[in-house]
């Protein structure tokens, strides 16, 4: 079945980056376009960036995250990564990879945590 | 961005008892090839969301027939039948007619 399985998550200070990364399985991921959203703690869900099929050629973000956020994938490795720099408290949240438009299929998460 | 905007926000309900939960966006979800791209989620405490229905009344599968969606234009709305103990948790709505970005509502919490 559709599996997705992101790490990378973990403390880092104000101002740091960090990388997540999600693997995916079960599914032709080449195929598939995917995206980041992020849940902090307690609240609602929020929509990062979106990357296309194939070699990934379209990507797009949220206003709150677009120039520091950078989305890619790695399909010989069935995977997909996001790049996280200038990094604030406002950051905080569980991060989720998802797969395509309607959002059909979600990791459990990973937690990042943005504190000094 | 269109607005997803969610009532009740905090929903008690008795087992075995209907549940309804409405979504109203800020502007029509209806895109012009014909189609409404609103989609529920259940997000069941401590775990990640779940897609349970697509294009406003589409169940995924292995979703209980007791979830039912409705609605059209900017107004729908999310039922349960007869809520189980397994149907705790947040229920959200989401927009992707209208993209980017993806929206979604608030989040309904519903609770026994």
């Amino acid at each position: 079945q559709v599996q997705l399985v992101e790490s990378g998550g973990g403390l880092v200070k104000p101002g740091g980056s960090l990388r997540l990364s999600c693997v995916g399985s079960g599914f032709t991921f080449r195929d598939s376009y995917m995206n980041w959203i992020r849940q902090a703690p307690g609240k609602g869900l929020e929509w990062l960036s979106y990357i296309s099929s194939g070699s990934g050629s379209f990507t797009y973000y949220a206003e709150s995250v677009k120039g520091r956020f950078t989305v890619s994938r790695d399909n010989a490795k069935n995977s997909l990564y996001l790049q996280m720099n200038s990094l604030t408290a406002e950051d905080t949240a569980v991060y989720y990879c998802a797969r395509d438009g309607s959002l059909t299929s979600w990791g459990q998460g990973t937690l990042v945590t943005v504190s000094s | 961005d269109v607005v997803m905007t969610q009532s009740p926000l905090s929903l008690p309900v008795t087992l075995g008892q209907p549940a309804s939960i409405s979504c109203n966006s800020s502007q029509s979800l209806l895109y012009s090839d014909g189609n409404t791209y609103l989609n529920w989620f259940q997000q069941r405490p401590g775990q990640s969301p779940r897609r349970l229905i697509y294009k406003v009344s589409n169940r995924d599968s292995g979703v209980p027939d007791r979830f039912s969606g409705s609605g059209s234009g900017t107004d729908f709305t999310l039922k349960i039948s007869r809520v189980e103990a397994e149907d705790v948790g947040v229920y959200f709505c989401m927009q992707a007619t209208h993209w980017p970005p993806f929206t979604f509502g608030q989040g309904t919490k519903l609770e026994i």
